[in-house]
């Protein structure tokens, strides 16, 4: 049950994009589609923005997108905002557990 | 509207108990898997337990197994943690979410549980 890696810490400009990877194993993301993203305002209850992958729940805007490739998910911010800024989770799914990343802080700059 | 209400965090000390509930409304309970997570102060999020909607299929990740235990009401529309022999690492806002697969849609306000002597 090893949590699943990502940068500790990206950034960009408004307008610009962003893309967060999320690492695991064929034990975990590799080997299902569940893969889930969360956004974590400080002081707030995580947020879903992605799940089985790409798909994105209703009210999250288009410009979050999710993929994945392997053992590795991903995570696109296009055209960033300044409430963009916040804490970035992945989560997947491996059968007998489930297992979130470190968590990425995006910065708008 | 859905809702989850944690409640049942407090101060405790090394090697106590303390039994958590998240209560549910706005939808049909019964029909969803229920799941706990935690986050530590300053630190990520970390799942802790799932348990499905019939409460046939229960899951815990390695550092709680054996120490905690979910069960859930259906007729209440509740899920609890039991948390047993508790250590300091266990301290953290605990939050009751719901979904299955470990994609979980809505998730409650959190309830800090604090180890400590």
């Amino acid at each position: 049950q090893s949590a699943l890696t990502q940068p500790r810490s990206v950034s960009g400009s408004p307008g610009q994009s962003v893309t967060i990877s999320c690492t695991g194993t064929s034990n975990d993301v590799g080997g299902y589609k569940y893969v889930s993203w969360y956004q974590q305002h400080p002081g707030k209850a995580p947020r879903l923005m992605i799940y089985d992958v790409n798909k994105r729940p209703s009210g999250v805007p288009d410009r979050f997108s999710g993929s994945k490739s392997g053992n590795t998910a991903s995570l696109t911010i296009s055209g960033l905002q300044a409430e963009d800024e916040a804490d970035y989770y992945c989560c997947s799914y491996a059968a007998t557990y489930r297992v979130f990343g470190g968590g990425t802080k995006v910065t708008v700059l | 509207e859905v809702q989850l209400v944690e409640s049942g965090g407090g101060l405790v000390k090394p090697g106590g108990s303390l039994r958590l509930s998240c209560v549910g409304s706005g939808f049909i309970f019964s029909d969803y898997s229920m799941n706990w997570v935690r986050q530590a102060p300053g630190k990520g999020l970390e799942w802790v337990s799932s348990i499905s909607n019939g409460s046939s299929h229960i899951y815990y990740a390695d550092s709680v197994r054996g120490r905690f235990i979910i069960s859930r009401d259906n007729a209440k529309n509740s899920v609890d943690l039991q948390m047993n022999s508790l250590r300091a690492e266990d301290t953290a806002v605990y939050y009751c979410a719901r979904g299955q697969f470990g994609q979980t849609d809505y998730w409650g306000q959190g309830t800090l549980v604090t180890v400590s002597s």
